[in-house]
């Protein structure tokens, strides 16, 4: 079984903190992915990466960094959290054949306070 | 761009009716289509899947079937149970590494 193991299931942080995400995949997958999912928006796309040290900016990437040193693992950093970050946000991971589906980790609710 | 636009819900149905959740897409070229299943508190986890025109994902008692002609990809089940109650989306290939989204749909099964 594909295993994506995010490091926190609820976090909450006050305004201006510095805030990490991990995630972890067992799956030697080249690409990683960090989306923010919101009622009545969906899933969106913040950063993905296909390689280490390599990341693209997705839909929604102010406000947000990633940092990807190892192929394992892939972190989401709010620089300065703000209220408006309040979200679940949730890792995916995908192999190199982009018709593969994607396998999600089980979110971090994060509340910003 | 690429877009998917689902069926707004709650979809509201008592255990064993029938099921639809329309889905539609804009896309360049031939994408991947999906269905994924989101179950209170987790992640989401992929439901069925269709890689090319007429072909028809299968699982679970769900299906949906790759229509080009229509631009859908709409999702099925016979009889519903209260287990299926959950938020589902569907998504497409958009690219060479991401997926599009839609909103997602959420259905209510009641015993």
């Amino acid at each position: 079984d594909v295993k994506v193991t995010q490091s926190s299931r609820y976090l909450v942080k006050r305004t201006g903190e510095k805030v990490f995400l991990e995630c972890v995949q067992d799956m030697d997958h080249e690409n990683m992915f960090w989306y923010r999912q919101d009622p009545g928006l969906g899933l969106r796309l913040i950063y993905f990466s296909y390689d280490v040290k390599m990341k693209e900016k997705g839909d929604i990437p102010e406000g947000y960094s990633v940092s990807r040193e190892k192929k394992e693992r892939f972190s989401l950093i709010l620089e300065s959290a703000s209220t408006n970050q309040t979200s679940m946000y949730l890792c995916a991971i995908r192999d190199s054949n982009y018709n593969s589906p994607l396998h999600f980790g089980n979110g971090t609710r994060l509340t910003v306070t | 761009g690429d877009s998917v636009t689902q069926m707004e819900g709650p979809v509201t149905l008592s255990e064993e009716a029938f099921l639809t959740i329309n889905c539609t897409y804009t896309a360049t070229g031939y994408p991947s289509l999906f269905w994924y299943v989101q179950y209170p508190g987790e992640g989401l986890q992929l439901l069925l899947k269709a890689t090319k025109a007429d072909d028809k994902g299968s699982n679970k008692g769900f299906e949906a079937t790759y229509r080009k002609e229509t631009t859908s990809f709409h999702l099925e089940k016979g009889s519903v149970q209260v287990s299926d109650s959950a938020v589902y989306f569907c998504a497409l290939n958009s690219g060479y590494s991401t997926l599009t989204f839609g909103k997602g749909t959420m259905l209510l099964v009641s015993p």
